[in-house]
């Protein structure tokens, strides 16, 4: 049980295009879902808290123009990386955390690399 | 602001060896997550801890979450070369009903056959 999936793996685009990554729970609803960054040999840095039906809380430094967040299910959230650069070339995780789990469990989708030309 | 401190941040080892990861802080968690990742892929959990003083084990794994909710252990005995990845410890802050997550830096391991 505890599935998340991500769509898509892996996605190459041009600088200045979007980019909408999609992280679902398969097997259990999530009323809170969480999307990181991690760059090559470095720890998960959390982006943002969405919570299903209302905005997003997005951490210091983090642009929400430019990485819009939509939570419009208990199974499916978005991020839309907009205007993509090289420097958004990373891996994107998002996470999701069981309504009935106890003690916070976050689990992880497998992952989203975004290479930007 | 929380922060978690994850030691060593590196380590080779050979098969066979055993070896202990910490994960420690100076604030007080309402519960600790161990996962692993692998190369390209997102982290898997391994255990959650939640009572001070708890020690689970999983297989060669055995977790340990210290007394006063500040730090915890990971140990593995006669590590194996699927053992290779990212460990990372992640706390639940007990304020706000546990929403805020604190993740450490990682321990990087590599066993070698």
């Amino acid at each position: 049980g505890a599935v998340v999936s991500q769509h898509p793996s892996w996605v190459i685009c041009k600088s200045g295009t979007s980019v909408k990554i999609e992280c679902r729970s398969l097997d259990f609803q999530a009323t809170t879902m969480f999307w990181y960054r991690q760059f090559p040999k470095q720890s998960l840095m959390l982006m943002a808290t969405s919570n299903e039906g209302s905005k997003a809380t997005y951490e210091q430094g983090v642009e929400k123009d430019k990485f819009l967040i939509n939570h419009a299910s208990l199974t499916l959230s978005t991020l839309t990386v907009t205007s993509a650069h090289p420097e958004d070339s990373s891996f994107y995780i998002c996470s999701a955390r069981d309504l009935l789990a106890g003690h916070n469990e976050q689990f992880f989708g497998p992952g989203t690399r975004l290479t930007v030309l | 602001t929380q922060l978690l401190e994850q030691s060593p941040q590196f380590l080779s080892i050979q098969e066979g060896e055993n070896l202990t990861v910490y994960c420690n802080s100076s604030s007080v968690f309402s519960s600790l997550q161990w996962y692993r990742q692998e190369p390209g892929e997102g982290p898997v959990l391994l255990v959650t801890v939640v009572t001070g003083g708890e020690v689970k084990k999983l297989k060669r794994l055995t977790f340990q979450f210290g007394d006063a909710r500040k730090d915890s252990s990971l140990h593995i005995t006669a590590a194996q070369p699927g053992d290779t990845g990212l460990y990372l410890c992640a706390g639940a802050s007990p304020d706000n009903y546990g929403q805020n997550f604190v993740f450490g830096p990682g321990t990087r391991l590599s066993v070698l056959p």
